[in-house]
C-alpha cells in the first residue's frame, strides 16, 4: 500500500498570499496518478486536480498541480476567502487506493 | 446535473447492521465505477469499497473485508452498502463517489453530501 504524507498539517497564510501544499509518497506513483481534494467544514470533499496536474471542470486557474514520481504540490497562487479549507491528496496508481492526511490552511 | 443523494445512517449498537443506500441522477449510471468513501470525526478520508459499472469487479479495503458487502442496481440508478458486525471504528461520515468511467478505478469525480453512521451501545 502506497502511503501518502502530507506536509505540513497546517499552513496559516493571509488572503493574497501563495500556498504551497506538498505530498509525498512511499514509493512511486505510477503515471502520476494523483488528486487533490478540497473539504470545507461539514461539506464533502470536492475534486481539484487528477493526474498530478489536470484542473478539474470548474476549478480556477489559480489552483495548479505539479510533480511526479514520489513527490507532488499543489499550489494556490493567490488565496480566495473561500480557500481556506483542508486540502487532501489520493493516489490512484496502485491498489489500494489512499489518501494523505490532510493540510489545513487557515487564515493567519 | 450530477446528483448523488446518500440515505439510512443512524445509530447502530456494535455487532449490528446498516444498509447504506446511495440515489444517482444526472448522469448514465449504468456506465461508471462507483464507490463508498468514509470519514471518521476529524479524522481523514478512507476508502472503503468499489463496484465497476456491471458489477463485474468488485474491491474492499482490508478493514471491512467480510462484514461489508457493495451491490448496485443499474435499472434502479442506485448503490448500496450492507454493513455487518459493525464496531465502533466503523463510525464515520459514509459519502457516496462517482469515478470518471466505469472500468478503470480512478479519483474520485462526484460526490454525495454523506450520511453518519455511528456505532455505540
Amino acid at each position: 500500500e502506497i502511503v501518502l504524507t502530507q506536509s505540513p498539517a497546517t499552513l496559516s497564510l493571509s488572503p493574497g498570499e501563495r500556498a504551497t501544499l506538498s505530498c509525498g509518497a512511499s514509493q512511486s506513483v505510477s503515471s502520476s496518478y494523483l488528486a487533490w481534494y478540497q473539504q470545507k467544514p461539514g461539506l464533502a470533499p470536492r475534486l481539484l486536480i487528477y493526474d498530478a496536474s489536470s484542473r478539474a471542470t470548474g476549478i480556477p486557474d489559480r489552483f495548479s498541480g505539479s510533480g511526479s514520481g514520489t513527490d507532488f504540490t499543489l499550489t494556490i497562487s493567490r488565496l480566495e476567502p473561500e480557500d481556506f479549507a483542508v486540502y487532501y491528496c489520493q493516489q490512484y496508481g496502485s491498489s489500494p487506493r489512499t489518501f494523505g492526511q490532510g493540510t489545513k490552511v487557515e487564515i493567519k | 446535473e450530477v446528483q448523488l443523494v446518500e440515505s439510512g445512517g443512524g445509530l447502530v449498537k456494535p455487532g449490528g447492521s446498516l444498509r447504506l443506500s446511495c440515489a444517482a441522477s444526472g448522469f448514465t449510471f449504468s456506465s461508471y465505477s462507483m464507490n463508498w468513501v468514509r470519514q471518521a470525526p476529524g479524522k481523514g478520508l478512507e476508502w472503503v469499497s468499489s463496484i465497476s459499472s456491471s458489477s463485474s469487479y468488485i474491491y474492499y479495503a482490508d478493514s471491512v473485508k467480510g462484514r461489508f458487502t457493495i451491490s448496485r442496481d443499474n435499472a434502479k440508478n442506485s448503490l448500496y452498502l450492507q454493513m455487518n458486525s459493525l464496531r465502533a471504528e466503523d463510525t464515520a461520515v459514509y459519502y457516496c463517489a462517482r469515478d470518471p468511467n466505469g472500468w478503470r478505478l480512478t479519483y474520485f469525480q462526484h460526490w454525495g453530501q454523506g450520511t453518519l453512521v455511528t456505532v455505540s451501545s
